[in-house]
C-alpha cells in the first residue's frame, strides 16, 4: 500500500518569495514516480511536476522544483518567485511503476496556498 | 491541443435518484481514469480503463456505481441510486498509455446530493 501524509493544511508566502510544500511518502514498491498538481478554485488538477524515484537529478519545471530525497521519503515542491495566481490547493500524488498496467495515483491531503502583496 | 472535457460541471439531484457524467480524454489518450474528490480530501480512483478495458475497478462501489468506455474513447460514470455521501467531484482524467505517463484531468463535475 502506499500513503502520501501533507502536513502542512495551509501555507502563507508573501509575493516574489520562495515557498516549500512538504510531502513525504511511504510504499513498498521498488520503482515510483512522484507528482505535484495545483488545483485552483476552479477545481481543475494541473499536472505541475513529475519525479521518478530512479532519476538521479531533481526535477525542476520553470519556476517549480522538487527536492526529492529518497532516504527520507520526501518529495516538497519549491515555488520560486511567488505569484499571486499560485494561490491554490496542492497535492502531491504518487504511483508504482510497474508492467500491466493499473498504476493508479494516491493523493495526500493537500496544502492550501495564499500569495499575499 | 484540446484537453479533458467533462460534463456538466454542476449537477444537484436528490438521494435516491440517478445521475450520470461524461468525460472525452485528449485525443489519442488510451488510458481514461475516473476519482471521486470528497470535500478537503484528495482525489480517490474509482476506475481505470486501458482502451475499452477496465484495468483497476477496486475502489468503485459496484453496488451503486457503473462506468463504461464502449468505444474506447468517450466514457460515462453513473450512480444509481445516489446517497447524500455521494457529494463530491468526480474528475475524469487520461493518461496516454497507462504504466509511466502522466495524467491530465478534466474541470470536474461538482456533484451535490440533498
Amino acid at each position: 500500500a502506499q500513503k502520501i501524509t501533507q502536513t502542512q493544511p495551509g501555507m502563507f508566502v508573501q509575493e516574489k518569495e520562495a515557498v516549500t510544500l512538504d510531502c513525504t511518502y511511504d510504499t513498498s514498491d521498488p520503482s515510483y514516480g512522484l507528482f505535484w498538481y495545483k488545483q485552483p478554485s476552479s477545481g481543475e488538477m494541473i499536472f505541475l511536476i513529475y519525479q521518478g524515484s530512479y532519476d538521479q537529478q531533481n526535477a525542476t519545471e520553470g519556476r517549480y522544483s522538487l527536492n526529492f530525497q529518497k532516504a527520507r521519503k520526501s518529495a516538497n515542491l519549491v515555488i520560486s518567485a511567488s505569484q499571486l495566481g499560485d494561490s491554490a490547493m496542492y497535492f502531491c500524488a504518487m504511483r508504482p511503476i510497474l508492467t500491466g498496467g493499473g498504476n493508479k495515483l494516491t493523493f495526500g491531503t493537500g496544502t492550501q496556498l495564499k500569495v499575499e502583496l | 491541443e484540446a484537453g479533458v472535457a467533462q460534463s456538466p460541471r454542476y449537477k444537484i439531484i436528490e438521494k435516491r435518484q440517478s445521475v450520470a457524467f461524461w468525460c472525452n480524454p485528449i485525443s489519442g489518450h488510451a488510458t481514461l481514469y475516473w476519482y471521486q474528490q470528497i470535500l478537503g480530501q484528495g482525489p480517490k480512483l474509482l476506475i481505470q480503463f486501458q482502451n475499452n478495458g477496465v484495468v483497476d475497478d477496486s475502489q468503485l462501489p459496484k453496488d451503486r456505481f457503473s462506468a463504461e468506455r464502449l468505444k474506447g474513447v468517450d466514457s460515462t460514470l453513473k450512480i444509481q441510486p445516489a446517497k447524500l455521501e455521494d457529494s463530491a467531484v468526480y474528475l475524469c482524467a487520461s493518461s496516454l498509455q497507462g504504466n509511466t505517463d502522466t495524467q491530465y484531468f478534466g474541470p470536474g463535475t461538482r456533484l451535490t446530493v440533498l
